[in-house]
């Protein structure tokens, strides 16, 4: 009964490396999504995606890619880590539609706290 | 664009005192889903409560009521008997249809002793 589950938990990068966040969710959700906490900003939409093989922009998207290869699986990439990306990231997911039971509630992962110097 | 407004960066109540946060929120639709959720210091994003626009009634959870006012677009939470559990960052989160979640800046709330 794992949920949402984000990998790494921690991260520290130096300006312009790579790095690829990892969020796994075992409730054969159709949704997904990424979203980046900043202190006084609340939680901000990077990407989501509405089913395997596809992805959308949220918010503020710039300087991040994602990939939703498989329906469990959603990956958020950083190509050149910069310092304004210092923040908290969220991966969160959810059933489609309105009607069934549980739909609209969004599960959040722990979060995963990345640094760049 | 939605957009939801918490006017309340911080706020604190004694323990076992009542506290109320708002919230208001602005679209045109009329299909939306509002929604408070807890933040603690673990970082753990936990949903407190939701309610259905088409809902006149408003949603209880225990020691949490919302009162949902849908012509003036306010959404507030109401937490009775304050718990020092309480203690935590409350955001106020708003979804038109299957459309992504729309949060607010929160809401820290201190529960004291």
């Amino acid at each position: 009964n794992a949920g949402v589950t984000q990998t790494p938990k921690f991260r520290v990068l130096k300006t312009g490396q790579s790095m690829t966040l990892l969020c796994a969710q075992d409730m054969n959700h159709e949704y997904m999504y990424w979203y980046r906490q900043d202190p006084g900003m609340g939680l901000r939409l990077i990407h989501y995606s509405v089913g395997e093989g596809t992805t959308a922009k949220g918010e503020v998207p710039d300087g991040y890619n994602v990939s939703r290869l498989k329906k469990q699986n959603f990956l958020l990439g950083l190509e050149s880590a910069a310092p304004s990306q210092t923040s908290v990231y969220f991966c969160a997911s959810s059933y489609a539609g309105t009607g069934r039971s549980g739909a609209n509630v969004l599960t959040f992962g722990a979060g995963s706290r990345l640094t760049v110097l | 664009a939605q957009t939801v407004t918490q006017s309340q960066p911080e706020m604190s109540v004694q323990e076992a005192e009542t506290v109320t946060l708002s919230c208001t929120y602005d679209t045109s639709e009329n299909n939306y889903y509002l929604f408070w959720y807890k933040q603690p210091p673990s970082r753990q994003m936990i949903l407190v409560i939701r309610q259905e626009a088409y809902k006149q009634q408003n949603a209880t959870e225990n020691r949490f009521s919302v009162n949902f006012q849908k012509a003036a677009k306010s959404f507030s939470l109401k937490i009775s008997d304050s718990q020092l559990g309480d203690t935590a960052m409350y955001f106020c989160a708003f979804m038109i249809g299957n459309t992504p979640l729309v949060f607010g800046k929160g809401t820290r709330l201190s529960v004291i002793a």
